[in-house]
């Protein structure tokens, strides 16, 4: 299994202002992955945080609305900027357990509202 | 594309009637497949994991059937008890180096004491 810790677990955000999300891992992966969950939806991935690169994103999402930061190994961040009522959901950080398509772990989540 | 389907949406049971979950997906090229439970406003847990080389895996009382051809896969819950009450998602991995799953919307299962 994986450990993954994140940060805040929940905060309620005005409009207009921006939030980081930290995830943290209990070991080195290659590959970390954001995710998207809005109220009563499934999981929407957003992009892949590769360390040393840019990060992939995927249809929808854009850098300047998402921007993702990749440190190290172990630690990622996703900033949701500018928010709207519509950016409330659940953002889940998450890596593959043994890498290479092994099995998928999640991290508790953070749970934005925006009012 | 791949959709994945999860019916029904939502099933309540009372205690210790077995359970069965639902989950269909129209590609039958996937890599493997996965059982998560979601509790109200939490993340994922994984439960079990199928490659797409088996027809199905084990856990306590969690059994998952993967039949690749009909594209189905089913999650048995054996004598439910009300701690098992959360959402349910099955998400299926492509074949080769794709990373992406597509998720199922979930069955939301209530275990009536």
């Amino acid at each position: 299994s994986a450990v993954i810790s994140q940060k805040p677990s929940r905060d309620i955000c005005q409009r207009g202002t921006s939030l980081t999300i930290q995830c943290q891992v209990d070991s080195q992966v290659t590959m970390m992955f954001w995710y998207r969950q809005q109220p009563g939806q499934s999981l929407t991935l957003i992009a892949t945080a590769n360390q040393g690169s840019e990060a992939t994103y995927e249809s929808g999402f854009v850098i300047d609305k998402f921007p993702i930061s990749r440190p190290n190994l172990t630690f990622s961040t996703l900033t949701v900027s500018n928010m709207s009522p519509e950016d409330s959901s659940i953002y889940l950080c998450s890596v593959y357990r043994p890498e290479n398509t092994g099995e998928l772990f999640f991290g508790e989540g953070s749970r934005l509202t925006v009012l | 594309k791949q959709e994945v389907t999860q019916i029904p949406a939502a099933l309540s049971v009372p205690e210790g009637e077995n359970l069965v979950l639902n989950c269909s997906f129209t590609d039958s090229a996937i890599y493997n497949l996965q059982w998560f439970r979601q509790d109200p406003g939490k993340g994922l847990t994984s439960l079990l994991l199928i490659q797409s080389s088996q027809r199905e895996q084990t856990s306590g009382r969690l059994n998952a059937s993967l039949d690749k051809s009909s594209g189905r896969s089913t999650l048995y819950i054996a004598a439910s008890q009300p701690g098992d009450s959360a959402t349910y998602l099955c998400a299926v991995s492509p074949s080769g180096n794709d990373y992406k799953l597509s998720f199922g919307a979930g069955t939301t299962v209530t275990v009536r004491a």
